[in-house]
This record gives C-alpha cells, sequence and structure tokens, in this order.
C-alpha cells in the first residue's frame, strides 16, 4: 500500500543511548517532516525537508539530527537520548510544502527511561 | 508565533447530530488551513484544506469554513455516525519563511454514541 511507512513502531531506550527513527514513502512526494506529539502539546514540529538536498528546523529541533538520505527516505536521529524526548513521533510526507495531501505514518512510541 | 486553539476538547453526541468543531489562531496572515483526523494509535489522515482566499470546502458530510480576518474556522460535520469518533485537528500553514511549517492545535476529541 502506498504510503509512509516508520520504523520501528516502539522503541525503550535508556537516557544517553542513540537511535535513529527511520522513514520511507513512496508516493514521490517532494517534502518531508517529522513531528512529535505529547498530551496536551499537540504536534510540533522538529525537521522538516522541502525537497531532496534541503533540510530545516521547525519549533523543537534541539537534541535531534535529520538526514534527507534520498526522495524517498528522511531519518530522525537521537544522539543522546534524554526523558524529555518520551513521545510519540510521526513522519509526513507532503506532494511539496504546505499543500494538500499530507500523509502520516502510523507513529513511533519512543519512551526513554 | 502562531498559536492554535480548538474549542471544545472533547465533545460526545448521540449518532444523527449536526455538529461544529472550532479553530481559533492568532496570526490571520495565513496561507491555509487544514482538518485532520486521528484515529487512536494512527497517524493523520487529511481531511479538508482551505487557503486563504476561500471561504469554505466540502467533502461530503464535512464542511470547513474559513474567516480568516478574525483567525477562525469551524469543522461542521452533518449526520454524526460512529464511524466519525476519532480526534479533529486543525493545522495552520503561515506561509512566508514559515510555509510548510504547520502549526497545530491540540483536537477535539469526538464520541459518537449509538
Amino acid at each position: 500500500n502506498a504510503g509512509v511507512t516508520q520504523t520501528p513502531k516502539f522503541q525503550v531506550l535508556k537516557t544517553g543511548q542513540s537511535m535513529t527513527l527511520q522513514c520511507a514513502q513512496d508516493m514521490n512526494h517532494n517534502s518531508m517532516y517529522w513531528y512529535r506529539q505529547d498530551p496536551g502539546m499537540g504536534l510540533r514540529l522538529i525537521y522538516y525537508s522541502a525537497s531532496e538536498g534541503t533540510t530545516d528546523k521547525g519549533e523543537v529541533p534541539n537534541g535531534y539530527n535529520v538526514s534527507r538520505l534520498n526522495k524517498r527516505e528522511f531519518s530522525l536521529r537521537l544522539e543522546s537520548a534524554a526523558p524529555s524526548q518520551t513521545s510519540v513521533y510521526f513522519c509526513a510526507s507532503s506532494p511539496r510544502e504546505g499543500s494538500y495531501g499530507y500523509t502520516f505514518g502510523s507513529g513511533t512510541r519512543l519512551t526513554v527511561v | 508565533k502562531q498559536e492554535v486553539t480548538q474549542i471544545p476538547a472533547a465533545l460526545s453526541v448521540p449518532e444523527g447530530e449536526n455538529l461544529v468543531l472550532n479553530c481559533s489562531f492568532t496570526d490571520s496572515a495565513i496561507y491555509n488551513l487544514q482538518w485532520f483526523r486521528q484515529d487512536p494509535g494512527k497517524g493523520l489522515t487529511s481531511l479538508l484544506l482551505i487557503q486563504s482566499s476561500q471561504r469554505e470546502q466540502t467533502s461530503g458530510r464535512l464542511n470547513a469554513s474559513l474567516d480568516k480576518s478574525s483567525g477562525r474556522s469551524t469543522l461542521y460535520i452533518a449526520a454524526s455516525q460512529p464511524g466519525d469518533s476519532a480526534t479533529y485537528l486543525c493545522a495552520v500553514n503561515a506561509g512566508g519563511t514559515s510555509y510548510g511549517k504547520l502549526t497545530f492545535g491540540q483536537g477535539t476529541i469526538l464520541t459518537v454514541h449509538p
């Protein structure tokens, strides 16, 4: 099925560990995004990539890095996980920035202990 | 900084009722506004997008309106069904240097009971 695939679906990390969240889309979308969703805070943009080869910071980029590996793939890396990064992470893509047709992945539930 | 607020936070209605969800934003200089639906444990699904120059958009039983000058949007759901139960989120695209960076409201949790 066409869409956005995120891996893993669940992850538990110890404080200070690192990990990379993977995201791939097969809709030939130009723009990709990483959001985190926390109770009472809504979705907040971490990083986004308007097109292949470009990345930009969102509202809450501290503690994260991203790589737009190619048009299909956009990864999010936590270099040294902290309990404050416990959240549900969503990857999304759209045909172009701000257009209709945002497609979201099913999310990664990350717990940092 | 753009802030988006959704009222009510939760709504429970009997099947068949028409209902309205509200979204307000602090900076009226927006490019477009989108409404999404999120089912428990799932990602978001796009419902409707309204450009800043438009007043409303319709899709089936859904109608979204936009009053940019007052910083408000509403999502009207006609003849609600239990399958409409979900969290509904609005998101604003501010445009300019923030183009593409959607700012989301916290959502309205809708429950439609048979």
